[in-house]
């Protein structure tokens, strides 16, 4: 079975400073997206970052950039210059590539906050 | 212009009741889909729709029928509601990109 691990239920950090949201997850497809999701209060579910596993460069958008490590399935979300704005949950998504399969698998969501 | 709308934003409603939640894309999406999220955040997917056709039915009570009128629309009816199905129900949709891209979402709260 495909499962998305995030082992931090919150997490905090200082205005400006950087911070890593770890996700990891289980599968045996070869070639599949990962997205990281956010859910300020407002409840919108906002894409953050995706990224393709068959692309070996990181994708990057703004303060927002992933390590994704392939071969440990390791898909971290690193937030550098961190904004009050930031302040939201954030879930990690999976999703195969397999012709004719759309589930998305969501991890069980990290609640950051940041601090002013 | 909403990408993907919901209707209503909030349901309160009793026990026993039917209900239904409406959704639309004006993206030109194929696929369609619902989520429930429950007072933990933990999203689930509940059922998806690929071109007006059910690819995706996830272990989900009878008691919840979607329907896809045409590839723009995805409703779901919500029969003999129980305590259990308070949540708040999203609804998606994803192109070629395959990310989703989701609605306000719809609060339902059984009494």
């Amino acid at each position: 079975a495909q499962t998305v691990t995030q082992s931090q239920p919150e997490m905090s950090v200082q205005e400006a400073e950087t911070v890593t949201l770890s996700c990891t997850y289980d599968t045996s497809e070869s070639n599949y997206y990962l997205f990281w999701y956010k859910q300020p209060p407002s409840r919108q579910m906002i894409l953050v970052i995706r990224q393709e596993a068959y692309k070996q460069q990181n994708a990057t958008e703004n303060r927002f950039s992933v390590n994704f490590q392939k071969a440990a399935k390791s898909f971290s979300l690193k937030i550098s210059d961190s904004q009050l704005g930031d302040t939201a949950m954030y879930f990690c998504a999976f999703m195969p590539r397999t012709s004719g399969t759309y589930k998305y698998i969501f991890g069980t969501g990290t609640r950051l906050k940041v601090l002013a | 212009d909403t990408a993907v709308s919901q209707t209503p934003k909030y349901l309160v409603t009793q026990m026993g009741n039917d209900k239904s939640i409406k959704c639309e894309q004006n993206l030109g999406h194929d696929t369609m889909y619902w989520y429930k999220q429950d007072s933990k955040k933990f999203l689930k997917i509940m059922f998806s729709y690929n071109n007006k056709e059910l690819i995706i039915n996830e272990t989900v009570p009878n008691r919840f029928s979607p329907k896809s009128p045409d590839k723009a629309h995805l409703n779901l009816h919500i029969n003999s509601l129980e305590l259990g199905d308070s949540a708040v129900y999203f609804c998606a949709s994803s192109g070629l990109e395959n990310e989703q891209f989701f609605g306000p979402g719809t609060r339902l709260t059984v009494l």
